[in-house]
């Protein structure tokens, strides 16, 4: 079975700095999509970035980008320039497409932006 | 943009009670999901559905029933809530898997506390 694991709970970086947030999984699929969700405090949760394992090339966002490294199946999401508002918590996702309904999802890490 | 809507953001509910949480989507999304979210677990998928009066179990159903009867709607049902059933749940939606990059798209939550 698919796993997505996220093993920093919690993360501080100083404004205007860049943080890197880690997730990695496991899965024996080839062909798959990674995404980053964040959930601001009692906000809806919305996409930040999404990757499909088949491009090479890693996703960018803005201030948002991913290091994707499918040999090691990582999936680091880097935030440069960081803002008050980018505190949030942090959701990394797996979906095959094999066509299966679910999404797996890491147990988050909680970014705080310090000013 | 991509709207989906819960209908209670908190709710206290005493314990044996029934319990109703509703859900709308307005992009036509054959898919939908109910989530629940707890502090160091992240998101575990408790039904989806991924056609009108269609579902399918999550990782988490015991406890809970769902009932799609229109496409837009989707809705989660505690038959006799307890007090661990205590929880943010989080309604979800999408179009099918085979839709290349699809994204699932998140409503706010609802707070859920059962006494």
């Amino acid at each position: 079975a698919q796993t997505v694991t996220q093993s920093q709970p919690e993360m501080s970086v100083q404004e205007a700095e860049t943080v890197t947030l880690s997730c990695t999984y496991d899965t024996s699929e080839s062909d798959y999509y990674l995404f980053w969700y964040k959930q601001p405090p009692s906000r809806q949760m919305i996409l930040v970035i999404r990757q499909e394992a088949y491009k090479q090339q890693n996703a960018t966002e803005n201030r948002f980008s991913v290091n994707f490294q499918k040999a090691a199946k990582s999936f680091s999401l880097k935030i440069s320039d960081s803002q008050l508002g980018d505190a949030a918590m942090y959701f990394c996702a797996y979906r095959d497409t094999s066509g299966t309904y679910k999404y797996i999802f890491g147990t988050g890490t909680r970014l705080k932006v310090l000013a | 943009d991509v709207k989906v809507t819960q209908s209670s953001r908190y709710l206290v509910k005493r314990t044996g009670e029934k319990v109703f949480l509703e859900c709308v989507q307005d992009m036509d999304h054959e898919n939908m999901f109910w989530y629940r979210q707890d502090p160091g677990l992240g998101l575990r998928l408790i039904y989806f559905s991924y056609d009108v009066k269609m579902k399918e179990k999550g990782d988490i159903p015991e406890g809970y029933s769902v009932s799609r009867e229109k496409k837009e709607r989707f809705s989660l049902i505690l038959e006799s809530a307890s007090t661990n059933q205590t929880s943010m749940y989080l309604c979800a939606s999408s179009f099918p898997p085979a839709t290349v990059g699809n994204t699932i798209y998140f409503g706010e939550g609802s707070w859920l506390t059962v006494v």
